[in-house]
């Protein structure tokens, strides 16, 4: 089968770093995306990892580890307009059927 | 260059009518695949095409049904509705079939079956 595993929800202050942790077990990997979807509007492409390391891009990091099956995704420098839900997703093939996480809920407070 | 547009954004059924939901991907994306997203819930693989044929289907019922236009547009079509059919509707369209390609997703379609 094909389990991702998410936080539900997590809250933070603006200017704080957090990390939104996914753990992940798949029939096989091809790859890991973080997207961003605020409410009512569609996911937006946040990273792309398929091989371990990080990857830095602006305010927003995102780890691999294969082995673990275990990824997280750093957001530094808070702001408001970052409270959305964070989804984790791995392509377990060559193809595009994407099993998607439940996503985390981020609430940045002032 | 418009993004995936798809039509209509909201819709409201009753049980056991059919809907027909559109998409049309981002100029030239060949790939179109159709995510469900029942609210506080991840998305959820129905099917992918890609040059106008199935290239992958998940684990839903034969009510759902799809296809794919000469010009890369989709319809997803539902037929049966039933209430736990509510959802959001996601379209993504891609470059490619490969992973490394990602996804542009549409703003979706939010289907309410009363």
């Amino acid at each position: 089968g094909q389990n991702i595993d998410q936080p539900t929800e997590m809250t933070a202050t603006e200017g704080a770093i957090v990390q939104i942790n996914c753990t992940y077990q798949t029939s096989g990997f091809n790859g890991l995306f973080w997207y961003q979807q605020h409410a009512g509007e569609a996911p937006t492409f946040l990273s792309y990892n398929v091989l371990d390391g990080l990857e830095e891009k602006g305010r927003f990091s995102s780890f691999l580890s294969r082995s673990k099956g275990y990824s997280y995704l750093l957001l530094k420098e808070l702001q408001m307009k970052d409270s959305a839900s964070y989804l984790c997703a791995v392509s377990p093939n060559y193809g595009q059927n994407f099993v998607f996480g439940p996503g985390t809920r981020l609430s940045v407070l002032p | 260059d418009a993004g995936v547009t798809q039509s209509p954004t909201h819709l409201i059924k009753t049980r056991g009518q059919h809907v027909t939901l559109r998409c049309s991907p981002i100029s030239g994306h060949k790939s179109v695949s159709w995510y469900q997203q029942v609210l506080g819930q991840g998305p959820q693989f129905i099917f992918q095409y890609y040059e106008k044929e199935e290239r992958g289907r998940g684990n839903f019922p034969d009510r759902f049904s799809a296809r794919q236009f000469p010009n890369y547009s989709s319809e997803l079509n539902v037929n049966a509705l039933l209430l736990g059919d509510s959802a959001l509707y996601l379209c993504a369209s891609s470059g490619g079939t490969g992973a490394t390609y990602g996804y542009t997703f549409g703003s979706g379609t939010r289907l309410t079956v009363v």
